[in-house]
């Protein structure tokens, strides 16, 4: 097992609403990246989080935002949901330094908008 | 042009086959690679780093050409376990710890 954890696993909303998906790193990691995999495509970077700042974003609109707290843990936010947000969500830790660090990805949150 | 393009398959091929992924990437500051394996509904997990000497795990091959910025996945006497989408994967460094994926691989393994 990876020891990173995501929750929940599977969520259905409607347009408009607003979603948190949760993360827990692996331990021993201070860094959590978080990406968005839509069907039959490779998982695209949303943003990192290290040491509870924002280390870098990927061509996210605002309304994706994020959080790391003390313990490394992380959420992920999307407000106002739209039909093409429904995708998986994963959640990658890996310990900072260095960019040839491997990420550890979670199981994922299976995210669906009607 | 994406950044890290692939042949996206469905490679099908018998037990014990030996079958050859490709991929190439844009960037020339790109410093890590990677391939992940992900199978259906799963989460993707690291299949082996990639290394300029190239670099083997059983029967795993994997190959660097920073020259020509392509990398491959050689798979020798292929298993019906094989059966994945095989990413491949290229981290750009320079302090950035984001990965970039492809939209990866589909093999197929027949009995």
């Amino acid at each position: 097992e990876t020891g990173v954890t995501q929750s929940p696993t599977h969520l259905i909303k409607t347009r408009g609403q607003q979603v948190t998906l949760r993360c827990s790193s692996q331990s021993g990691h201070n860094t959590v990246s978080w990406y968005q995999q839509a069907l039959g495509q490779g998982p695209q970077f949303i943003f990192q989080y290290y040491r509870e700042e924002e280390n870098g974003r990927g061509n996210f609109p605002p309304r994706f935002s994020g959080l790391q707290f003390p313990n490394y843990s992380s959420e992920l936010n999307v407000n106002a949901l739209e039909l093409d947000d429904s995708a998986l969500y994963l959640c990658a830790s890996s310990f900072g330094g260095g960019s040839n660090q491997p990420q550890h990805f979670g199981d994922g949150t299976r995210l669906s908008i009607l | 042009r994406k950044e890290v393009e692939q042949d996206p398959g469905p490679f099908n091929v018998p037990e014990g086959a030996t079958v050859a992924f490709n991929c190439t990437y844009s960037n020339s500051a790109s410093q890590s690679f990677f391939w992940y394996r992900q199978d259906c509904r799963k989460e993707p997990k690291l299949l082996m780093s990639v290394y300029s000497s190239g670099n083997e795990d059983g029967r795993f091959t994997a190959q660097l050409n920073r020259a020509s910025q392509y990398i491959s996945l050689l798979i020798r006497d292929s298993k019906l376990s094989d059966s994945a989408t095989y990413l491949c994967v290229v981290n750009v460094g320079a302090g950035r710890r984001a990965l970039t994926f492809g939209s990866g691989t589909r093999l197929q393994v027949q009995p």
